[in-house]
């Protein structure tokens, strides 16, 4: 079955403080791994697709980047605009996406 | 561009009702799809159409079903309606079944049940 784990749930950070969150994945048949931001009681904004492992890409303070297993989002100089919830998805055959649990990102002035 | 966009932004009813959701895909995206995501948790899929027909579906009962329309707009119908189904319901389109499955969410439809 597939799975994706992200970690931590919960993340705190002080503005300016840099951390990256992290995305686990078993996903038969992958096409993409995308990036989600979700504000609260809102529908997840996309962020990124990562197609191969070594590849990376950048908006403003983000960075992802795809290992055969893992996904990073790197979050460097943080502003308290950045607090929200990451989600972190994998694309596979036949439609679906598997959703982790999201990274509940709080940055603190 | 207009986004996806989804009717109406919330809904109340009571146990045992049925509730229709509807949901607009971004122009010239041919694939639909559905997810569940109650308070809290994580978003669990539950169906995708494309090009009018049902392509997949998560693992949710017979109750939960839709249809896409010929212009690509869908929706979601929820028969029997339990308190647990509350939640927000998500709609997200692609370019269908040649792309690489890239997904953009609408605002969701709040259902609330009591």
């Amino acid at each position: 079955e597939d799975q994706v784990t992200q970690s931590p749930e919960a993340l705190r950070l002080q503005e300016g403080e840099s951390s990256s969150l992290n995305c686990s994945y078993t996903v038969s048949g992958l096409r993409g791994l995308f990036w989600y931001r979700q504000d609260p009681g809102k529908g997840p904004e996309f962020l990124f697709t990562l197609y191969s492992a070594g590849e990376e890409k950048e908006k403003e303070r983000l960075k992802a980047t795809l290992t055969k297993k893992e996904s990073f989002l790197h979050i460097t100089a943080p502003k308290p605009e950045d607090s929200a919830t990451y989600l972190c998805a994998g694309g596979a055959n036949a439609g679906k996406s598997t959703f982790g649990d999201g990274t509940t990102l709080t940055v603190k002035p | 561009e207009a986004g996806v966009t989804q009717s109406p932004t919330h809904l109340i009813k009571t146990r045992g009702q049925q509730a229709t959701l509807r949901c607009s895909p971004i122009s010239g995206h041919t694939s639909v799809y559905w997810y569940q995501q109650a308070l809290g948790l994580g978003l669990q899929f539950l169906l995708w159409y494309d090009e009018g027909e049902e392509r997949n579906r998560g693992n949710f009962p017979p109750r939960f079903s839709g249809r896409q329309f010929p212009n690509y707009s869908s929706e979601l119908n929820v028969n029997a309606l339990e308190l647990e189904d509350s939640a927000l319901y998500l709609c997200a389109s692609s370019l269908g079944l040649a792309a690489n499955n890239e997904q953009f969410f609408g605002p969701g439809t709040r259902l609330t049940v009591l």
